[in-house]
């Protein structure tokens, strides 16, 4: 089974510039996730997808970031204008909806971008 | 808040000691647990999960966790590590709530194995 696809692996630009990462998840995988990793801590979720769908935004810097996912597929982050802490590594993650109950959570990563913002 | 503490950032030990890593949560509602493991250079891989059932779950490469809902905690162990094991652990749990779960990471812990 393919894994999760992301592109750019790694990514330098200077601040005030925009970038934007890929991502295709696992194929028939509902939820996408994008999270934000800064060296030396745990993922942070920036948003979720459910299909195309936004599930929760609410830790998304929305004044300079933005997401979609518009088949409900592939989805791409965008950056826009970067700024020196934006430096991080950005992993993408899905799972698939199982049952009547709720969301299967067990999600399986992407191996992530890291931007590096000078 | 929901929120996930990892007790540990760094942890030291010689191959064949035993590991316990600790992991807590501040949720009383229904969640699903996790742990991740981070081999340096690779991506996130899933190493064990609890959902429901039996509170002793078994996963790769040796590890176990222990759900307490008591205690809100669910604690990574393993008898006896290896170099191989050196790592990053990550305590992941998904909250309930609005229909979906929110899956929230601990900080981490570094796993260093000296041989």
């Amino acid at each position: 089974e393919a894994g999760v696809a992301q592109s750019p692996r790694y990514k330098i630009i200077e601040k005030r510039q925009s970038v934007a990462f890929w991502c295709n998840p696992i194929s028939g995988h509902a939820t996408l996730y994008w999270y934000q990793q800064i060296l030396g801590q745990g993922p942070k979720l920036l948003i979720q997808f459910q299909n195309n769908g936004v599930v929760d935004d609410s830790q998304l810097p929305k004044d300079r970031f933005s997401a979609e996912r518009l088949k409900g597929v592939d989805s791409t982050l965008k950056i826009q204008p970067a700024k020196l802490e934006d430096s991080a590594v950005y992993l993408c993650a899905s799972s698939a909806t199982r049952d009547s109950k709720g969301l299967n959570t067990e999600a399986f990563f992407g191996q992530g971008t890291r931007l590096t913002v000078v | 808040a929901q929120s996930v503490s990892q007790h540990n950032h760094h942890v030291i030990l010689s191959e064949a000691a035993s590991l316990e890593l600790g992991c807590n949560y501040s949720y009383g509602g229904t969640v699903n647990l996790f742990w991740y493991v981070q081999y340096p250079g690779q991506h996130l891989q899933l190493l064990l999960k609890y959902f429901s059932g039996d509170p002793l779950v078994k996963g790769i490469k040796g590890f176990e966790a222990e759900f307490i809902k008591s205690k809100f905690s669910f604690n990574l162990r393993k008898p006896s590590v290896q170099w191989s094991d050196t790592a990053e652990y990550f305590c992941a749990v998904a909250f309930s709530g609005a229909g979906s779960y929110q899956l929230t990471f601990g900080k981490g812990t570094k796993l260093s194995v000296i041989p």
